[in-house]
């Protein structure tokens, strides 16, 4: 069973900076994977923020990057804002006989 | 505006059947997938399955907990999704959301979602 490993937590401090990473227990997460990333807060629907790796929905706030870093997908905040604190969840496309979408377990982010 | 909107939800037994609507609104809904994805009471999202549009044969895909058991379907004339729940188990309770994308941006919109609660 394929699993998705994000971090539980984390605490960023207001302006500063912090990334998010989630790894795939296949192995390295490349751009085939197409990771998205979601923000959700609580009692809402999530929204989506990034696709394909590192590309921006027309309303994703220019501090919010997607990247690739050291074989996992990777969501970087720069110039936290309090609004920011949610759970952030990303999910991974994999292919094959047996086509899967996966979610990691959510980072919750706490802007303190 | 885009706007998705899931209908159905409700109190259901075990072993029995439920079907959920997702209406759609402010984008052409012949042009995209459909999915559907859930989350249970406290706890992480989900992916429950897909239908792709007709350009691209309009045909599904499952995740393996749900294989078998579950079939999605699209109204293109009435821009509505379905998720029809066979088999219901009580691990099956969880808010369904439904969304419109690509292959590749699977989950662009969200809908707010509709509580499924199978128990006994």
């Amino acid at each position: 069973q394929t699993v998705v490993t994000q971090e539980p937590s984390l605490t960023v401090s207001p302006g500063g900076t912090v990334t998010l990473t989630c790894a795939s227990s296949t192995g390295a997460v490349t751009s085939g994977y197409y990771p998205n990333w979601f923000q959700q807060k609580p009692g809402q629907a999530p929204r989506a923020l990034i696709y394909s790796t590192s590309n921006k929905h027309s309303w994703t706030p220019a501090r919010f990057s997607g990247s690739l870093l050291g074989g996992k997908a990777a969501l970087t905040l720069s110039g936290v804002q309090p609004e920011d604190e949610a759970e952030y969840y990303c999910l991974l496309y994999y292919g094959g006989a047996q086509l899967n979408w996966v979610f990691g377990g959510g980072t919750k982010l706490t802007v303190l | 505006e885009v706007q998705l909107v899931e209908s159905g939800g409700g109190l259901v037994q075990p072993g029995r059947s439920l079907r959920l609507s997702c209406t759609a609104s402010g984008f052409t809904f012949g042009d995209y997938a459909m999915s559907w994805f859930r989350q249970a009471p406290g706890k992480g999202l989900e992916w429950v399955g897909f239908i792709r549009s007709k350009a691209y044969g309009g045909t599904t895909e499952y995740a393996a907990s749900v294989k078998g058991r579950f079939t999605i379907s699209r109204d293109d004339s009435k821009s509505i999704a379905y998720l029809q729940m066979n088999s219901l188990k009580t691990e099956d309770t969880a808010v369904y959301y439904c969304t419109s994308g690509t292959l590749i941006t699977l989950a662009t919109f969200w809908g707010q979602g509709t509580l499924v609660t199978v128990s006994s």
